[in-house]
């Protein structure tokens, strides 16, 4: 079954860290570039970052720029995002997301989404 | 402020046909071709409905349609059904490595 499943998500302080992971499963990961994209509360969809399909370039939005890491590991069909000094304006559901090609920007398949809350 | 600029509703009757707008800020988007559109019902995943400005999945009705002229790309919907209630968005690059959504276009079906 193609699918994505994200994990991770959770409350955390203000300025704290967490690490969310999105295993993928039923195509051959390491062929397709990978995004996060999140959505506050009410809120419209905001793309987060892309990682190349081998790896060898990541981009940011710049809301997220020197705060969030995105990376993969393709024997584990994983893609992680580690997010640090997280403000309560990161409050969101993040998404994980497939580009449809080696990376064009279009997203063909989606998680379920995992919802990250920041509260004090 | 979102680079692309969509309507923040639309509304049809069951049937009719409506066109969600999608502008562009950037005197880029004009020669961008992809453009790409998906679907979001409430509590649910978005979903690829267009691509590449006017190309649809497999499994994406036919009812659905994208096209683009300018600094504008347009969804077309024909045939309004009720499960056709959802947000659409818009999406391009925001930059040659940075992607952008619109806001968001609410549609109802009265």
């Amino acid at each position: 079954q193609v699918q994505l499943v994200e994990s991770g998500g959770g409350v955390v302080q203000p300025g704290g860290s967490l690490r969310l992971s999105c295993a993928a499963s039923g195509f051959i990961f390491r062929r397709y570039g990978m995004h996060w994209v999140r959505q506050a509360p009410g809120k419209g969809l905001v793309w987060v970052a892309v990682i190349w399909h081998d790896g060898s370039r990541q981009y940011y939005a710049d809301s997220v720029e020197g705060r969030f890491t995105i990376s993969r590991d393709d024997a584990k069909n994983t893609l992680y995002l580690q997010m640090n000094s997280l403000t309560v304006e990161d409050t969101a559901v993040y998404y994980c997301a497939r580009d449809q090609g080696a990376t064009n920007y279009q997203l063909d398949l989606w998680g379920q989404g995992t919802l990250v809350s920041v509260s004090s | 402020q979102s680079a692309l600029t969509q309507p923040a509703s639309v509304s049809g009757s069951p049937g009719q046909s409506i066109t969600i707008s999608c502008t562009g800020v950037s005197s880029d988007f004009a020669t961008y071709k992809y453009v790409s559109w998906y679907q979001q019902h409430p509590g649910k995943s978005p979903k690829l409905i267009i691509f590449d400005v006017s190309y649809r999945p497999s499994g994406v009705s036919n009812r659905f349609s994208g096209s683009k002229s300018g600094d504008t790309a347009s969804l077309t919907i024909s045939g309004l059904q009720a499960d056709d209630e959802a947000d659409y968005y818009c999406t391009s690059y925001a930059t040659r490595t940075t992607l952008v959504f619109g806001g968001g276009t609410k549609l109802t079906v009265l």
